[in-house]
């Protein structure tokens, strides 16, 4: 059975940090490129960043480059995204998805986790 | 930026056909993904590379891209077809990946 659980949101104060972790089980986050996108309250999706099945690129949206790192750690078989100088904009919930297909399409979907900023 | 447009909210009676698009400049040269987002949940990948289906998508949904437009359509639409749905493609010239904004979809 595939799945993601998506964990560390809270709440933080603008300009604070937050490192999301996502952990992935019956698929390996070393063959797939795997993606955050997030979800603002009452809005719709915005991808976030991706990371390429063998970590040699990472790309951003324009909205949090600078601002936001995705990684991941293999032998855990995990998703990072490190969110540093947060923004009231940046609050949503944040997904953590792997691609499948070319260009990548989303077929396992955790329930996210929360992020709130706020002061 | 690439921008793709979706009609904000839409309405179909029950058991009619529900036409939802996305339209972007020649779209039709780009494979799009469509997902459903019932309130409360998280999305579900309905249709991927323009037609495909994934298993257990009942036949009902389908999926078409041509020129400016991609389409989805939901045949004999039901009282839990209503939600979210959302486009979905990559910008190779932004590497950028894309959602249409969503249509709210309402069955009569």
């Amino acid at each position: 059975q595939m799945q993601v659980v998506e964990s560390g949101g809270g709440e933080v104060q603008p300009g604070g940090s937050l490192r999301l972790s996502c952990g992935a089980s019956g698929f390996s986050v070393a063959s797939h490129g795997m993606h955050w996108v997030r979800q603002a309250p009452g809005k719709g999706l915005e991808w976030v960043a991706l990371i390429w099945s063998d970590g040699s690129n990472e790309y951003y949206a324009n909205s949090v480059k600078g601002r936001f790192s995705i990684s991941r750690d293999i032998s855990k078989n995990m998703l990072f995204l490190q969110m540093n100088n947060v923004r009231a904009d940046d609050t949503a919930v944040y997904y953590c998805l792997r691609g499948i297909a070319v260009p990548d399409a989303f077929d396992v979907w955790g329930q996210g986790t929360m992020v709130v900023v706020s002061a | 930026s690439y921008e793709v447009t979706q009609p904000p909210s839409m309405s179909v009676a029950l058991g009619q056909t529900a036409t939802i698009i996305c339209g972007a400049m020649n779209i039709g040269s780009r494979n799009v993904h469509w997902y459903q987002q019932k309130p409360g949940q998280a999305p579900v990948l309905l249709i991927y590379k323009d037609i495909r289906r994934p298993s257990g998508i009942p036949e009902r949904f389908s999926g078409s891209n041509s020129g400016d437009t991609a389409t989805l359509t939901i045949s004999s639409a039901q009282a839990g077809d209503e939600g979210d749905y959302y486009c979905q493609l990559w910008d190779s010239n932004t590497a950028s990946l894309v959602f249409g904004g969503g249509t709210r979809l309402t069955v009569l």
